[in-house]
């Protein structure tokens, strides 16, 4: 299975601090996702990002979350004030090489807040 | 939007015997069916997926099925083992869109 990178593993914050999750997607894709899974519950979209711009957001992305591609390889997702409600494992994932259909994730940043 | 239901939540087997778990979905525009497992605190892993091309597709003990006329597909396991344990979700989308999630079930297998 291709490779997508996350940092951190785990994070831990004070309601109302900001948070920036990071992702390394599989190289050379154009199309990046992230999705956050409550614990217990469905993994559920956030937002997909084509070409550096945001192609799709659902609902749960509201203006408290961002995000961007500092550089030509990393993509982040800022968190401006986190909510107690926000806390859950955040994955990111990326199509693979041969199918651009399949969407492989990341081992997932788990978000803890306070 | 899509709308992926999801059954059973929860399915207990014993070891060696066959386990099915069955989702519809709602959007036919939908033309991709991946399967993912999803072990405790881990990420979800692609186990097989299906385009609405093809009625079926198997890769050793697991098979999925796809009948686009009834929107409905299903992930068959055969000769489950202990190590099948697991969370297994489904998911549908229209190519380069979201994936929409099943609820997932909650697989258990007993030796």
């Amino acid at each position: 299975e291709p490779e997508v990178t996350q940092t951190p593993s785990h994070q831990v914050t004070q309601m109302g601090q900001e948070v920036i999750l990071r992702c390394v997607p599989i190289s050379n894709h154009l199309y990046f996702y992230w999705y956050r899974q409550i614990l217990g519950q469905k993994v559920e979209f956030l937002v997909s990002f084509y070409n550096n711009e945001i192609s799709e957001k659902s609902e749960i992305f509201d203006d408290q979350f961002s995000v961007e591609r500092p550089d030509g390889s990393n993509f982040t997702l800022k968190i401006r004030s986190t909510k107690l409600e926000d806390s859950a494992m955040y994955f990111c994932a990326s199509p693979g090489l041969v199918s651009t259909d399949t969407q492989y994730f990341g081992p997932g940043t788990r978000l803890t807040v306070l | 939007g899509e709308n992926v239901e999801q059954h059973p939540s929860t399915l207990s087997v014993q070891e060696g015997d066959s386990a099915v778990i069955k989702c519809t979905y709602s959007d036919s525009a939908s033309n991709y069916f991946p399967w993912y497992k999803q072990e405790l605190g881990k990420r979800p892993q692609l186990i097989i997926d299906i385009r609405s091309n093809v009625g079926e597709k198997k890769d050793q003990r697991i098979a999925v099925t796809l009948n686009k006329t009834a929107k409905h597909f299903s992930l068959h396991i055969t000769e489950t083992q202990p190590e099948d344990s697991a969370v297994y979700f489904c998911a549908a989308t229209s190519g380069y869109s979201t994936l929409t999630f099943g609820k997932g079930t909650m697989l258990l297998v007993s030796p």
